[in-house]
């Protein structure tokens, strides 16, 4: 799987957007982007995932950069339930063929009001 | 639908001790994988396990193992519990479709 770099801490005022970046430079063609959040003590948590296009789902938006090599997770109306540890991941959706994820060390994102 | 479960979700053993920690996934979900999260190490792959098979693993001395079921519940074994085995152990499952991974709350380990 390929190796991302993410900023390990960022702010966020509550109501304002969140951009979360993610850079994974050396992605291959068959790679998917997954994002996935942990907040304090809990298990991680799936938001969204995509291959090229940008993604959009109830948690948050995914905006894949033409060539692939960074993406940004928006989460559009942060609030103080989104402060949480944000991971990037990249990977080949194995399927029934086999499945693991590669944790980094993430983005720590704190909301404030 | 009910989420992935583990048991217990806490649990305090003495060195030399060994651990038996258990995960029922989501149902009908047959991919259960094991993380290891430390302060020190952050989340970690253990192994994984499809249809009673472990199809994967991470790197980790042999006293971890692990088992599934036919009903696709898993556990996860440690012997010879050591100090630095403290950690956050969580279980995910996935039906396998590329739709993502989801979690249990883990079982917090202390080794006193």
């Amino acid at each position: 799987d390929a190796k991302t770099t993410q900023p390990p801490s960022m702010d966020c005022a509550e109501g304002r957007a969140a951009n979360l970046p993610c850079n994974h430079s050396t992605i291959s063609g068959n790679e998917y982007v997954y994002w996935y959040r942990q907040i304090h003590s809990q298990g991680p948590q799936y938001i969204i995932h995509g291959l090229k296009n940008n993604e959009t789902n109830e948690m948050a938006s995914l905006i894949i950069t033409e060539d692939r090599k960074s993406s940004t997770l928006i989460l559009p109306h942060a609030t103080l339930r989104d402060t949480a540890v944000y991971y990037c991941i990249v990977r080949v959706p194995q399927g029934n063929a086999g499945n693991m994820l590669t944790f980094g060390g993430g983005t720590r994102l704190m909301v404030k009001p | 639908k009910a989420g992935v479960t583990q048991t217990p979700r806490y649990l305090i053993k003495t060195r030399g001790q060994q651990v038996t920690l258990s995960c029922s996934p989501i149902s009908g979900h047959r991919s259960v994988s094991w993380y290891q999260q430390t302060p020190g190490q952050g989340l970690q792959f253990l192994f994984e396990y499809f249809s009673e098979t472990q199809r994967n693993k991470g790197n980790f001395p042999g006293r971890f193992s692990g088992r599934q079921f036919s009903n696709s519940r898993s556990e996860m074994n440690v012997s010879t519990l050591e100090l630095g085995d403290s950690a956050l152990y969580l279980c995910a499952s996935s039906s396998g479709l590329g739709d993502g991974y989801t979690f249990g709350s883990g079982t917090r380990l202390t080794v006193v």
